[in-house]
């Protein structure tokens, strides 16, 4: 089947703009995370879906960062008036929690994104 | 959640030689997983482990698990040049995130 699929694979964007960025997980898959890496840098955790529970949003940097998941499966990270140090590549995983919580995650391709 | 801490930060070998990367921890955990990612794309699982096994091998992939000292070991043997990535661990405990930390780089020249 599809792995996990990103868009836009890249985004540039003027300082100030908002942009919305889309994740569509693996069919079946309960739990969604997006992540941020900066050129050069670990991962940053934002954000964690699972099933109908709360998300975690303990990773999301500023107010401007939001997320949803709609009917359990496509999610879309919305960035509000960007800015320069928002540039990096934007990466979305999705799992199949299992018990006694083994989950390999599957990765997306990233969404780059430049603020400008 | 908790996030590994993987070290060394960087390691340049040679081909053919073995690539030893560590991983420390500090709560609990169900099991460890080890992941690669190339070129600042999506990481790939590489491999888990579960907190009752002490080692695991999968082709030229040793990774063992010691959970009295919090830690795990990723050996990679004989390596390649196509083994450049980075490497990043993740433990991880029931019903939380999983998440990385910043990895080790390697660097593998022929």
């Amino acid at each position: 089947g599809a792995g996990v699929s990103q868009s836009p694979s890249n985004k540039v964007t003027e300082k100030g703009k908002d942009v919305e960025l889309r994740c569509d997980p693996i069919s079946g898959h309960t739990a969604l995370y997006w992540y941020r890496q900066s050129l050069g840098q670990g991962l940053e955790f934002l954000i964690y879906f699972q099933g109908n529970s709360a998300p975690d949003k303990s990773g999301l940097p500023s107010d401007r960062f939001s997320a949803e998941r709609t009917g359990g499966s496509v999610s879309t990270l919305t960035i509000q008036r960007t800015q320069q140090e928002d540039s990096a590549v934007y990466l979305c995983a999705s799992s199949l929690v299992q018990a006694g919580g083994s989950e390999t995650q599957y990765f997306g391709p990233g969404t780059r994104l430049l603020v400008l | 959640s908790q996030q590994g801490e993987e070290d060394p930060q960087a390691l340049s070998i040679q081909e053919g030689e073995n690539a030893t990367m560590n991983c420390s921890y500090k709560t609990s955990i169900n099991n460890l997983q080890w992941y690669r990612q190339n070129s600042g794309r999506g990481l790939v699982h590489l491999i888990l482990i579960r907190s009752n096994e002490r080692e695991k091998h999968s082709g030229r992939l040793r990774v063992t698990l010691d959970t009295s000292k919090k830690s795990s070991s990723l050996l990679i043997t004989a390596s390649r040049a196509a083994d450049t990535a980075s490497y990043f661990c993740a433990p991880n405990q029931a019903g939380t995130a999983l998440i990385f930390g910043k990895g080790t780089t390697l660097s593998v020249s022929s």
